[in-house]
């Protein structure tokens, strides 16, 4: 079954620290991984998918399928980057979307 | 971009009543919207996925009379938490995609239910 594992809930990191939030999956297929993103009292949006290859607001992931991963990383943390990071994978009919747990990052002046 | 808006954005409600939830795209179509529920400090839990002029598919585990699902046009899904009760308490948050079924979600602002 498909399966997405963010082993940490809580990264705590000082500003300009770099940045590694995990991200494991379980999925027969070539998956297609999503990175969204909490801040306080917002929405859940889109930070980065791996099928365009982009990087968002400094954040880059790269899809590892030797090792099944799909880690989020940036080499200079922000305050601003401070939120709750959701890994999520295309599951089933529809394409619907399962999440990790969620790892809390919190960037410290 | 797309917008999922979402209403109420928190309702509280005596055990025993019923509260609907309403999901609307604004500014595009779908044919599908997916709920989603999210307990403090949990990650979402789909729940159901809602589809336009059917009936909903619900996830294992999932009461779909408890939770009655309503897609009537392409641009509203509403939620009826039926018979509430305190465990029912939660956050509760749309989504729906703006293009075909590999587009991104877009997601509501969530509901807040507090069940007394």
């Amino acid at each position: 079954a498909q399966r997405v594992t963010q082993p940490e809930k809580l990264l705590s990191v000082f500003k300009g620290a770099p940045v590694e939030l995990k991200c494991n999956y379980s999925y027969s297929g070539s998956p297609e991984l999503f990175w969204y993103v909490q801040y306080s009292r917002q929405r859940l949006q889109l930070l980065l998918r791996h099928i365009s290859r982009e990087s968002i607001k400094g954040f880059t992931a790269d899809l590892n399928k030797g090792e099944t991963s799909f880690h989020l990383k940036k080499p200079f943390a922000q305050e601003e980057d401070s939120a709750m990071y959701y890994c999520a994978l295309p599951s089933g009919g529809y394409n619907k979307l399962i999440f990790g747990a969620g790892t809390r990052l919190a960037v410290h002046p | 971009g797309a917008v999922v808006s979402q209403h109420p954005s928190w309702v509280i409600c005596k055990s025993g009543t019923s509260v609907k939830i309403e999901c609307r795209s604004l500014d595009f179509q779908a044919t599908t919207m997916f709920w989603y529920r999210q307990f403090p400090k949990q990650s979402l839990m789909l729940m159901a996925t809602s589809n336009e002029g059917s009936k909903a598919t619900y996830e294992q585990g999932v009461e779909k009379d408890k939770f009655l699902i309503n897609h009537a046009s392409l641009t509203l899904s509403t939620l009826t938490v039926t018979s509430a009760h305190p465990e029912d308490s939660s956050f509760y948050i749309c989504s729906a995609r703006g293009g075909g079924e590999n587009s991104p979600l877009h997601f509501g602002n969530g509901t807040r239910l507090t069940v007394t």
